[in-house]
């Protein structure tokens, strides 16, 4: 079945250290790939996205992506995370021919331990 | 960037009555609204698709007598929960964009409906 899938549902880091969120998508083609982060009270903003081209993506709030065709991945990644980017992650797609709907992961809470 | 707003942002109501949600396009002017819903603990799903001065595009399993969209202006889009039920307490959620792939959609910062 098609799907995205976002196997971590709680993350926590340490402020300053690393950072990866995993998203797998399950297509038989490659879909337009986001990541969006909500944060409560505010609307979901969109970090970054992946059309075509360079498969390192980069976004706003030094976050990056790869998209791995082989792997059908595309990965969330920040060297340093601040306790600000505690919040809800969610990785989405955009299919082929599919107009502009999004279809979204499941999440993944990220919090952020000082 | 674009800003859409949704009010209100939070409404209690009781069983059997309709409560109306507003999306707008505070700063630009959008040709296409997005209706979301979302689980706690779940992630967005599709409602419908709204295109100004057209019938809404209902997802498979979302009745379209229920939840009645009207996109009536380019920077207004509203959905209305008719007949609510206690099951149909949520999160709403709208986006603002344009049809095609490469537009960014902006979203509203979220509807949280409660039906007693």
């Amino acid at each position: 079945a098609q799907s995205v899938t976002q196997p971590d549902i709680h993350i926590t880091v340490s402020e300053g250290a690393s950072l990866e969120l995993r998203c797998n998508y399950s297509y038989g083609a490659t879909p337009y790939l986001f990541w969006y982060v909500q944060s409560p009270g505010q609307g979901l903003q969109l970090l970054l996205k992946y059309f075509s081209g360079d498969t390192l993506v980069q976004g706003i709030k030094g976050f990056e992506a790869e998209f791995k065709r082989s792997q059908s991945s595309f990965n969330l990644r920040k060297p340093s995370v601040h306790w600000s980017d505690a919040a809800e992650y969610f990785c989405a797609v955009v299919l082929t021919g599919g107009g502009n709907k999004l279809t979204f992961g499941t999440g993944t809470q990220l919090k952020v331990e000082l | 960037g674009a800003v859409v707003s949704q009010h209100p942002s939070r409404v209690i109501c009781k069983s059997g009555t309709s409560v109306k949600i507003e999306c707008r396009s505070l700063d630009f002017q959008a040709t296409t609204m997005f209706w979301y819903r979302q689980f706690p603990k779940q992630s967005l799903m599709l409602m419908a698709t709204s295109n100004e001065g057209s019938k809404a595009t209902y997802e498979q399993g979302v009745e379209k007598d229920k939840f009645l969209i009207n996109h009536a202006s380019l920077t207004l889009s509203t959905l209305t929960v008719t007949s609510a039920h206690p099951e149909d307490s949520s999160f709403y959620i709208c986006s603002a964009g344009g049809q095609g792939i490469q537009e960014t959609q902006y979203f509203g910062p979220g509807t949280r409906l409660l039906v007693l």
